[in-house]
């Protein structure tokens, strides 16, 4: 049964540049989520997707954009890259959208110089 | 939005002691988890509980919903239990979809 994947692994960028950041849901799963981990501190949601759909949105600028694809993989991309954009982030996946378990992926850590 | 404070924001052991790792949340929740998060950044699941308790190993957790809290124990800690424990929670009150919001962690240290 394989779990949730993430590429690339690690990432080195320069400001002002676009990345794109791959998830694939664990087997089963229909949900994809996208969190953004800063050094110390705890995971914060970017945005979720069910259906090809943004769902459910946190606090990010427009910059950060996604999508979900038929097969329930998803994309995370942020434009015009920022200092503070260097960050580890995770992709999650469930079944279905409310009160469910959701398990996460090793995480893609981005530094933007 | 719903708050998540975890307390203490560090534990330092001896291998073998027990110790016991607590969550707070300021609204009702639909679903709340404990996670290990190892020194790679890989967030591992330890326990789905929104309440009631479990046990896997020499983990357990028990959430009381009622009072907005829940805890973890660990007992008889190894070297191997060091790393950074986050509780995340859904709030039950919510647009469409299931986001988790994190605690600020909990770093354990556990030393041979």
């Amino acid at each position: 049964d394989a779990g949730v994947t993430q590429s690339p692994t690690h990432l080195i960028k320069t400001r002002g540049q676009q990345v794109t950041l791959r998830c694939s849901p664990k087997s089963g799963h229909d949900t994809v989520s996208w969190y953004q981990q800063a050094l110390g501190q705890g995971p914060q949601f970017i945005f979720q997707y069910y259906e090809e759909e943004e769902r459910q949105r946190g606090n990010f600028p427009d910059r950060f954009s996604g999508h979900q694809f038929p097969n329930y993989s998803s994309e995370l991309n942020v434009n015009a890259l920022l200092l503070g954009d260097s960050a580890l982030y995770l992709c999650a996946s469930s079944l279905g959208l409310a009160g469910v378990e959701q398990f996460f992926g090793p995480g893609t850590r981005l530094t933007v110089l | 939005g719903i708050q998540v404070e975890q307390s203490p924001p560090d534990l330092i052991l001896q291998e073998g002691a027990n110790s016991t790792l607590r969550c707070n949340f300021s609204d009702s929740v639909n679903n709340l988890q404990w996670f290990h998060q190892n020194p790679w950044g890989q967030l591992i699941n330890l326990f789905y509980i929104p309440s009631g308790t479990k046990q896997n190993g020499r983990l357990s957790a028990t959430t009381v919903a009622t009072e907005r809290y829940s805890l973890l124990y660990i007992s008889s800690s190894q070297t191997t239990d060091s790393g950074v424990y986050f509780c995340a929670v859904e709030g039950m009150i919510k647009a469409a979809g299931n986001k988790l919001t994190f605690g600020g962690g909990t770093r354990v240290l556990v030393k041979p």
